[in-house]
């Protein structure tokens, strides 16, 4: 079974501009979290999607912002750049159903920097 | 304020021998716990998991040991391997999953041969 791809892996953009990332769960996978990473804070969850539909939230500002599409792919939007958003972002999916949809499989990250 | 704390940010630790591996939480609604490992530039990889009304999980070389009245989990690697070299993250999960996974800061293993 192949497993979570994410595009693109690496992406440059300058402060003020948008950026969309997309990612594919593992295919029969139904939920897609989204989670940041940086030196500083470390793994921080950014929200999850589970057919078409946000059901869960972390502490990040509404320029933060996802969809997940019937296929159950999803992206995920950041809108005016700021330079503290320069991070590895990270998708990962589960299944659903009983204690396994516990167990999160990540995508190998886009790397995003902010200039 | 952490929730999930790893307080060994590396640790060193010959081949063949045991790594320990130790994470602390502060809230016993936690209910699922997880090991991850990570290298560099890629994804954390699931390693194992143990979930609230277990004190043990094994899995091969990888045990972990959750101590709920310490509020502390553990991960054993026996016996140590080159390729066990990597980043290695605790998370938990409540229930809902409105925090999503929560995970500790993560120690840097280092197996010399």
């Amino acid at each position: 079974k192949a497993g979570v791809t994410q595009t693109p892996r690496y992406l440059i953009k300058t402060r003020g501009q948008q950026v969309t990332l997309s990612c594919s769960p593992i295919s029969g996978h139904r939920s897609v979290s989204w989670y940041q990473q940086t030196p500083g804070q470390g793994l921080q969850f950014l929200f999850e999607y589970f057919s078409e539909t946000q059901r869960n939230k972390g502490n990040f500002p509404g320029r933060f912002s996802g969809r997940q599409f019937s296929n159950s792919r999803s992206e995920m939007n950041v809108s005016t750049l700021e330079l503290g958003d320069s991070a590895l972002y990270l998708c990962a999916s589960s299944a659903t159903g009983g204690l396994s949809s516990y167990e999160q499989y990540f995508g190998p990250g886009t790397r995003l920097t902010v200039t | 304020d952490q929730q999930v704390k790893q307080n060994s940010p590396s640790l060193s630790v010959q081949e063949g021998r045991i790594s320990i591996l130790n994470c602390d939480y502060t809230n016993s609604m936690f209910d699922y716990f997880l090991w991850y490992k990570k290298y560099p530039a890629e994804g954390p990889t699931f390693l194992i998991s143990i979930s609230s009304i277990k004190d043990k999980n094994e899995d091969g070389r990888f045990t972990v040991f959750l101590n709920k009245s310490a509020k502390h989990l553990s991960l054993h690697i026996v016996p140590s391997q080159p390729g066990d070299s990597a980043v290695y993250f605790c998370a938990v999960y409540s229930g809902g999953g409105a925090d999503g996974l929560t995970f500790g800061k993560g120690t840097h293993l280092i197996i010399q041969p």
